[in-house]
Formats: structure tokens, sequence, C-alpha cells
């Protein structure tokens, strides 16, 4: 299984970009990489997955590096309610790794 | 409708007890999983079911028992737990287990504690 190495917390200020990198250095080529986040005491919520091109969907972006070896997840407009616990995964049974606590600050 | 329900949203048993939990989805998906959680600590896979058939076992200790009675539902029974079994117990479903179609749907858990 392909591991991820995130840091384990960031913050961020309301209203700027939230950018989350995850190192997935041992990828294989048909692995994918998903972000879920964790809401305090909720179930992990899917953000959004790529295999090899940058991708953008109504919550966030996902640009994967040329040799796939890492990815950012992009909050462009960070708000208080996107305080959660962020997963970078690269396995298809979701191999949770520890995750980078995000914090937005007022 | 992208819901994942799980029954009921807080469980406290004794080490005798046999108690089950539920999850419920209507989106047709055919592969089912549960995930056990400790505070502070990733989730963690158990079991995985795939169209009704248990596909994945973690190595999960025989006093978890999971069930899949028919697509829509998946059951995990459960009998003379242990303290430390005491977790957020998370259920999720996906389309299938494979590529793109693996993006998994979670419902909010059943926190669970054994006295």
């Amino acid at each position: 299984d392909a591991k991820t190495t995130q840091p384990p917390s960031m913050d961020c200020a309301e209203g700027r970009a939230a950018n989350l990198p995850c190192n997935h250095s041992t990828i294989s080529g048909n692995e994918y990489v998903y972000w879920y986040r964790q809401i305090h005491s909720q179930g992990p919520q899917y953000i959004i997955h790529g295999l090899k091109n940058n991708e953008t969907n109504e919550m966030a972006s996902l640009i994967i590096t040329e040799d796939r070896k890492s990815s950012t997840l992009i909050l462009p407009h960070a708000t208080l309610r996107d305080t959660a616990v962020y997963y970078c995964i690269v396995h298809e049974k979701l191999t949770f790794g520890t995750g980078t606590r995000l914090t937005i600050i007022p | 409708d992208t819901e994942v329900t799980q029954t009921p949203k807080h469980l406290v048993m004794g080490m005798t007890n046999k108690k089950s939990l539920k999850c419920e989805q209507h989106m047709g998906h055919r592969a089912m999983y549960w995930y056990k959680q400790k505070a502070k600590k990733p989730p963690e896979l158990m079991f995985v079911y795939s169209y009704e058939k248990l596909s994945i076992n973690e190595s999960v200790p025989s006093r978890f028992s999971p069930e899949c009675p028919n697509s829509s539902l998946l059951n995990l029974h459960l009998h003379a737990l242990q303290p430390e079994d005491s977790a957020l117990y998370l259920c999720a479903s996906s389309l299938t287990t494979g590529g793109t179609k693996n993006i998994q749907y979670f419902g909010a858990g059943t926190r669970l504690s054994v006295l």
C-alpha cells in the first residue's frame, strides 16, 4: 500500500486559500489520490480525487505533481466551517493516515 | 441522495450483551464498509462487502460479526465486547470497490461505549 505523509497541523486565515500538502512517493501507476475531511464527531466527507491531471470541483482543487509523488489540496477561500482533519489517501481500501488538522482562524 | 444512515447514534453495552449496529444506503452502491475509529485517531478499516459478499476482513476479532442481508443494508453484530472496543463505528458505501467508482460516502457513525 502506498503510504502518505502530511503535516500534522496547519492554520489558515479565514478568506485566504488553504494549501494542504501530501507526499506519496511510493504511489503506483494506477493508484488514485483521494482527499477526505472529517469535521469533529462526523463521518469523513469525500472532497476530490485524481490520477494524473489537476482536478477542480465546487469544494476544492487538487494539484498533482508530474511525477505523482506529491499533491496539494487547495481550498480557495477558507471559511470557519472548513476547520477539520484532512486526509490524503492513495489506496483503494482507504487506509487513512494521520491527516492534517486544519484550523481556520477568524 | 448521498446519505448513509447509521443506527443507533449512541450505544452503551455491557461486556455480556449482544447488540447490533445497522447501516443503510439507497444509492445503489454495491460495496459497503465498516470502520472503527478511536478518539484522536484515523478510521481503521474492519470489513468490506462487495456485491453482498465479504471480500475483506482486516483480521477483526470474532466478537465482531458483519452481515449484509441485501445490497442496501449492512449490520455489525457485537457480542462479548471488551472496554477497549469502545469507539466510533463508521459505515461507508461506494458504487463498487475499484478505481474512480471507489468514492466512499460515510455515515455519521455509532458511538459505542462498552462498560
